[in-house]
């Protein structure tokens, strides 16, 4: 698998869009780019994931470059809940990955009033 | 949330001592997973299992032993705990497809061994 870069914190005020970004350079053409997060004590969420094309759900939207050697997740109205580790991952989401997924450090997003 | 239930949720015990941590899914999901969490690793893959009787090793297996004889039921033991092995244990299920990767976590398992 790919391995990942991320900030390891950004802060970000209440209401305002939080924009996390994530390098992956050595990413290849059949791996995908995977969000999770993980409040505080709990088990990690999934949030998003894509290949190519910009992808949003209700949580989040992921924009990726056209080279696919990055990619920003953005929360676009961030509330005190959304205060996490965000991880960023880049897997194989085929043959025998398996859901063998490999968190990093991630980014601690802090949202403050 | 995905019906994942992890028990014990808290377990203090010795070193030298078995432990089996239980987790038990309702979701009929083909594929579980156990990880550890420690301060400055992040989560660690253990074990996975692909289905009722198949597992294999992650990245952190030595010590660690799992089961899985039925598809909701996916066993964790640490046949002589060492104090090495006081971690967060977190277990996982995802199901087969295009979106495989999406893991449903528990709320896991705090272990002290002393």
């Amino acid at each position: 698998d790919a391995k990942t870069t991320q900030p390891t914190s950004m802060d970000c005020a209440e209401g305002r869009a939080a924009n996390l970004p994530c390098n992956h350079s050595t990413i290849s053409g059949n791996e995908y780019v995977y969000w999770y997060r993980q409040i505080h004590s709990q088990g990690p969420q999934y949030i998003i994931h894509g290949l190519k094309n910009n992808e949003t759900n209700e949580m989040a939207s992921l924009i990726i470059t056209e080279d696919r050697k990055s990619s920003t997740l953005i929360l676009p109205h961030a509330t005190l809940r959304d205060t996490a580790v965000y991880y960023c991952i880049v897997t194989n989401a085929g043959g025998t990955s398996y859901g063998k997924l490999t968190f990093g450090q991630g980014t601690i997003l802090t949202v403050h009033p | 949330d995905a019906g994942i239930t992890q028990s014990p949720r808290h377990k203090v015990t010795e070193t030298g001592t078995p432990v089996t941590l239980r987790c038990h899914q309702t979701e009929n999901h083909r594929y579980m997973y156990w990880y550890r969490q420690d301060p400055g690793h992040g989560l660690r893959l253990i074990h996975y299992s692909y289905g009722v009787k198949d597992t294999d090793k992650g990245e952190v297996s030595d010590g660690y032993s799992v089961s899985r004889s039925k598809t909701e039921d996916f066993l964790l033991t640490l046949e002589s705990a060492t104090s090495s092995q006081t971690s967060v244990y977190f277990c996982a299920i995802s199901e087969a497809g295009r979106g495989y990767m999406e893991l449903f976590f528990g709320s896991g398992t705090q272990l002290s061994v002393l």
